[in-house]
C-alpha cells in the first residue's frame, strides 16, 4: 500500500508564529495534496501539486503557502498562524490524470493558541 | 470546480440492517466518485469507487449507485456490523486530479 508520512503529528503554535507541516511519500506519485478537516466541513483542499516545483491553489488557500521541492516532499507553510487555522491537516498523494485513488497520510493535529 | 452535498450528516442504524448515504454533485463533467471511510483518529481510506461509465458497483457488502442524469450517487452498506461505525465521505472529481469531498456522515451501528 501507498506510504505517506507527515511530521509533526501534533503541533502547538502561537498566534503570529510560523508553522511548517511536512509530508513525504515513497510511491513516486506525481500529485500531492494538502487538506484540512474540520467538523461539519469534511476535507477541504488547501494546495496541491503536480510535481516538483509545482504548486496550485485549492479551495481554501488563503493564509497558507505550499512548497514542493522534490517528488517525495510537499510542505504546507503558515507564515502567520491564527487560531482559525487550528485543525487536523492531511497530506495525500496520487497519480496524475489517473482513475486511481488518493492515499492519505496519518494527519497532523495543529493547535494555534 | 465542484460542489458535493452529502446527507445525512448523522446516521444511526441497528446491527444487521442497511445504511444508505446520499451525495449530489453539480459539475456534469465529474466522472470519478470514490467513497472513503475514516475511523476515529485515523486517516481516510478508500472503500469503494465508481466511474461514470458504470451505474452500479458492489464489493464486500458495499453497493454504490450512480445516477448521472440526476447527478446523484449513493453508498449502501448491507448487513451493518459495529465495525462499520465510522465517518464516511463521498467525493467527486471532474478531472481525476482533484477530489471534492462531501461534508461527511457519521454512521453508528447499534447492537
Amino acid at each position: 500500500e501507498a506510504a505517506v508520512t507527515q511530521s509533526p503529528r501534533n503541533k502547538v503554535a502561537v498566534t503570529g508564529g510560523k508553522v511548517t507541516l511536512s509530508c513525504n511519500q515513497t510511491n513516486n506519485h506525481n500529485n500531492m495534496y494538502w487538506y484540512r478537516q474540520d467538523t461539519g466541513h469534511g476535507l477541504r483542499l488547501i494546495h496541491y501539486s503536480y510535481g516538483a516545483g509545482s504548486t496550485e491553489k485549492g479551495d481554501i488557500p488563503d493564509g497558507y503557502k505550499a512548497s514542493r521541492p522534490s517528488q517525495e516532499n510537499f510542505s504546507l507553510i503558515l507564515e502567520l498562524a491564527t487560531p482559525s487555522q487550528t485543525s487536523v491537516y492531511f497530506c495525500a498523494s496520487g497519480e496524475r490524470d489517473s482513475q486511481d485513488t488518493q492515499y492519505f497520510g496519518p494527519g497532523t493535529r495543529l493547535l494555534v493558541l | 470546480g465542484e460542489q458535493v452535498e452529502q446527507l445525512p450528516s448523522i446516521l444511526r442504524v441497528q446491527e444487521g440492517s442497511s445504511a444508505s448515504i446520499n451525495c449530489t454533485y453539480e459539475n456534469s463533467a465529474s466522472n470519478y466518485f470514490p467513497w472513503y471511510k475514516q475511523e476515529p483518529g485515523e486517516n481516510p481510506k478508500l472503500i469503494i469507487d465508481i466511474r461514470s461509465n458504470m451505474e452500479r458497483k458492489q464489493t464486500q457488502g458495499l453497493i454504490v449507485l450512480l445516477d448521472k442524469k440526476a447527478k446523484r450517487f449513493s453508498l449502501h452498506i448491507t448487513d451493518t456490523q459495529p465495525g462499520d461505525s465510522a465517518m464516511y465521505f463521498c467525493a467527486a472529481s471532474p478531472n481525476y486530479n482533484v477530489l471534492y469531498f462531501g461534508s461527511g456522515t457519521k454512521l453508528t451501528v447499534e447492537p
